[in-house]
């Protein structure tokens, strides 16, 4: 079964504290990529990051990060320094060996308070 | 560059009604996929469309369809509408499958009443 679990339905932070969203997945594929998407209120959903199943490094890309853990099937994400301009619903999705659907999580709400 | 384009933006409809949405990919993509959005939900696939042929479906009913045209253009046809049916749809295209990142629009919200 593929599956992906964001267990933190919503998450306030003061503007520049640090924050991790969580995201667990569940998948039999050996070959599979990893992404997050950020859903402003407008709808549109916004890619942030691919990581592939054969690559453990964590990224850094700005203020983001993500921690990748094959040996926990977790893809979490860590937003440092939070700006207002963060607050928005964070999908995590899972794109199995056929290639063909993504399997997203229910996605956490995150907002910052100025 | 444009991204990816849908229309409409809104759509009112009545139970019973059929409705087509239209989606337009990033230049040069020539894949589409067609996502169900509840509210409150993460986006769940519909359709996946690959040089103009459909490379993956998802758990849906027989009341939804989709197609690509030669432009990579894509439409979602659903007939007979549901109270259930009122989402965001939301369309994405990547340059190729698999393995890509898709890019969304904006989606076409759809109340049905």
């Amino acid at each position: 079964a593929q599956k992906v679990t964001q267990a933190q339905t919503e998450i306030s932070v003061v503007e520049k504290e640090d924050v991790t969203l969580d995201c667990v997945y569940e998948t039999r594929d050996t070959t599979y990529y990893l992404f997050w998407y950020k859903q402003p209120p407008s709808g549109e959903l916004v890619f942030l990051i691919r990581r592939n199943s054969f690559d453990e490094q964590n990224e850094i890309s700005g203020r983001y990060s993500w921690n990748f853990q094959k040996s926990t099937s977790s893809f979490n994400f860590t937003i440092t320094a939070s700006q207002v301009v963060d607050s928005a619903v964070y999908f995590c999705a899972l794109l199995p060996n056929t290639g063909n659907q993504f399997y997203f999580g229910t996605g956490t709400s995150l907002t910052v308070i100025p | 560059d444009a991204g990816v384009t849908q229309s409409p933006t809104h759509l009112i409809k009545t139970r019973g009604q059929h409705v087509t949405l239209r989606c337009s990919p990033i230049s040069g993509h020539k894949s589409v996929s067609w996502y169900q959005q509840v509210l409150g939900q993460g986006p769940q696939f519909i359709f996946q469309y690959y040089e103009k042929e459909e490379r993956g479906r998802g758990n849906f009913p027989d009341r939804f369809s989709a197609r690509q045209f030669p432009n990579y253009s894509s439409e979602l046809n659903v007939n007979a509408l549901l109270l259930g049916d009122s989402a965001l749809y939301l369309c994405a295209s990547s340059l190729r499958v698999p393995y890509n990142e898709q890019f969304f629009g904006p989606g076409t919200r759809l109340t049905v009443l």
